[in-house]
């Protein structure tokens, strides 16, 4: 059947290059976000989140960063491995409501 | 911990049939959601609920329904299933809103003929 990565905007890095994957929200009053990461046939994973009182945070190998001004945020990662391979989602709140959630880039990261 | 399951995994209906979809979690969250996925439409949320007894719409609830009789538990039923219904079912659970990390389940994926 037809992969949720279908008709999605695709990265492909090598192993060991750093990936940054892109987003633009859409809501101004969002003050959370979350990045998510889905591997084929899995449920999304949580990877990092980051509140609107900053602009960047740090996790292990992965990086995000919020400019709240032109409403984008990026997902950084550093040394892309293979297992890194998967789609990977944004999602924004205005904290006091349900996530809102981008459409999603895949990441192809070969050996 | 299990986390979040979903049962089923697969099925398949014809047009018009009903089913429901099962979604536990033991986490003891308050916060559960049910999201449709489509390919290249990303997470798309359908209903959800506060706290056992409450459900509420979302984005897409039309020709759903869900109930939150206990709080580890967040059924969503397909009352006349249609073609546009086929998709990848997640389920996915909260502790609040606030702040909060969405833990999901592994997915149920759904054809209707």
């Amino acid at each position: 059947g037809e992969s949720v990565g279908l008709h999605l905007p695709t990265l492909s890095v090598q192993e060991g290059d750093n990936s940054i994957i892109n987003c633009a929200y859409s809501n101004s009053a969002s003050d959370y976000f979350i990045w998510y990461k889905q591997e084929s046939g899995k449920g999304p994973q949580f990877i990092i989140d980051i509140r609107s009182n900053m602009d960047k945070r740090q996790g292990q190998r992965v990086t995000v960063l919020l400019n709240k001004t032109v409403k984008h945020l990026s997902l950084q990662i550093a040394a892309t491995q293979p297992g890194d391979s998967a789609v990977y989602f944004c999602a924004e709140t205005p904290g006091y409501s349900t996530l809102t959630f981008g459409k999603g880039t895949m990441l192809l990261v070969s050996p | 911990n299990a986390g979040v399951t979903q049962t089923p995994k697969f099925r398949v209906l014809k047009t018009g049939q009903s089913m429901t979809l099962l979604c536990a979690q033991d986490m003891n969250h308050e916060y559960m959601y049910w999201y449709r996925q489509d390919p290249g439409m990303g997470l798309r949320l359908i209903h959800y609920s506060v706290g056992e007894g409450t459900t509420a719409k979302g984005e897409v609830p039309d020709g759903y329904n869900v109930s939150r009789l206990k709080k580890q538990n967040f059924l969503l039923g397909l009352e006349s299933a249609a073609p546009s219904q086929t998709s990848v079912y997640f389920c996915a659970s909260s502790y609040g809103t606030e702040g909060n990390e969405q833990f999901f389940g592994p997915g149920t994926r759904l054809t209707v003929l």
